[in-house]
C-alpha cells in the first residue's frame, strides 16, 4: 500500500464520542487526502492538505476536522460520532502537480468504523 | 455531486470474456484515471490517460476517453478471476491534486 498505514483499522465507539482517525505515509508526498466509501456512494472527499498546516474542504467536511503538523501524519477528527459517520474511511496520498502521474492516488487499508 | 459516474454497476463474466465499463463525466478534465479495488482493500491505480489522449494500453488493459462525449471506457481483455474487483473511473475537474470518483462497477468472472 504505497507506504501508507492507517490506524486504528477497526473501530467501534458511541454516539457523542470523539474520535481520530491517523494517517501516515512513508513517501513524502505532498498531498493526502481523506475519504469516506459507503454503499451507493462510492468514495467521497472529506478534507485534504497540500503541505503541513495547509487544509482545505472537501464534498463531506461537515462533522470532520483535519490536522497536518508534519508531513507524513494526516489526521482525522470526528468531534462528536453520529450514526451516519459509521463509514469505511480511507487515507491517500499524492505528489499533485500538474498532469500525469503526479496526480495518481496511494491508498491506504481503510479504517472501519462503527459509531453505535 | 459525482463527477464520474460508471455503467453498468454490476457486470458478471466467465474467465476468458472480455469486460467492458464505462464511465461518464460532467466537466472538463485534465485526465481520467481508473482504479481497482479489492473487497475490503484500499484502492489501486490502474491506468491515466490524459485529456488529449485517445487511447492507452497496459498489458490486459484498454483505455479509450471521448472528450467530445464526455466519456471513458476500460476494456480488460481475457479476464481472469483474479480481476474480480469493482473498478471506479476518476477525473480531476481540471484540477491538479483533487479527484472526484465514481460509484464504481462491480466486476466478478466466474472460473
Amino acid at each position: 500500500d504505497a507506504g501508507i498505514t492507517q490506524s486504528p483499522r477497526h473501530k467501534v465507539t458511541e454516539t457523542g464520542t470523539p474520535v481520530t482517525l491517523r494517517c501516515h505515509q512513508t513517501e513524502n508526498h505532498r498531498y493526502m487526502y481523506w475519504y469516506r466509501q459507503d454503499p451507493g456512494h462510492g468514495l467521497r472527499l472529506i478534507h485534504y492538505s497540500y503541505g503541513v498546516k495547509d487544509t482545505d474542504k472537501g464534498e463531506v467536511s461537515d462533522g470532520y476536522s483535519v490536522s497536518r503538523s508534519k508531513t507524513e501524519d494526516f489526521l482525522l477528527t470526528l468531534e462528536s460520532a453520529t450514526s451516519s459517520q459509521t463509514s469505511v474511511y480511507f487515507c491517500a496520498i499524492s505528489e499533485g502537480g500538474a498532469g500525469g502521474p503526479g496526480e495518481t492516488q496511494y491508498f491506504g487499508p481503510g479504517t472501519r468504523l462503527l459509531v453505535l | 455531486s459525482q463527477q464520474g459516474e460508471e455503467d453498468p454497476q454490476a457486470l458478471s463474466i466467465q474467465e476468458g470474456e472480455n469486460a467492458t465499463m464505462n464511465c461518464s463525466y460532467k466537466t472538463s478534465i485534465n485526465n481520467l484515471q481508473w482504479y481497482r479495488q479489492n473487497s475490503g482493500r484500499g484502492l489501486v491505480h490502474l491506468i491515466l490517460i490524459r485529456s488529449n489522449e485517445r487511447e492507452k494500453h497496459s498489458g490486459r488493459l484498454r483505455v479509450t476517453l471521448d472528450t467530445s462525449k464526455k466519456s471513458s471506457s476500460l476494456l480488460i481483455t481475457a479476464s481472469r478471476a483474479a480481476d474480480t474487483a469493482s473498478y471506479f473511473c476518476a477525473t480531476d475537474g481540471g484540477s491538479n491534486y483533487k479527484l472526484t470518483f465514481g460509484k464504481g462497477t462491480l466486476l466478478t468472472v466466474n472460473p
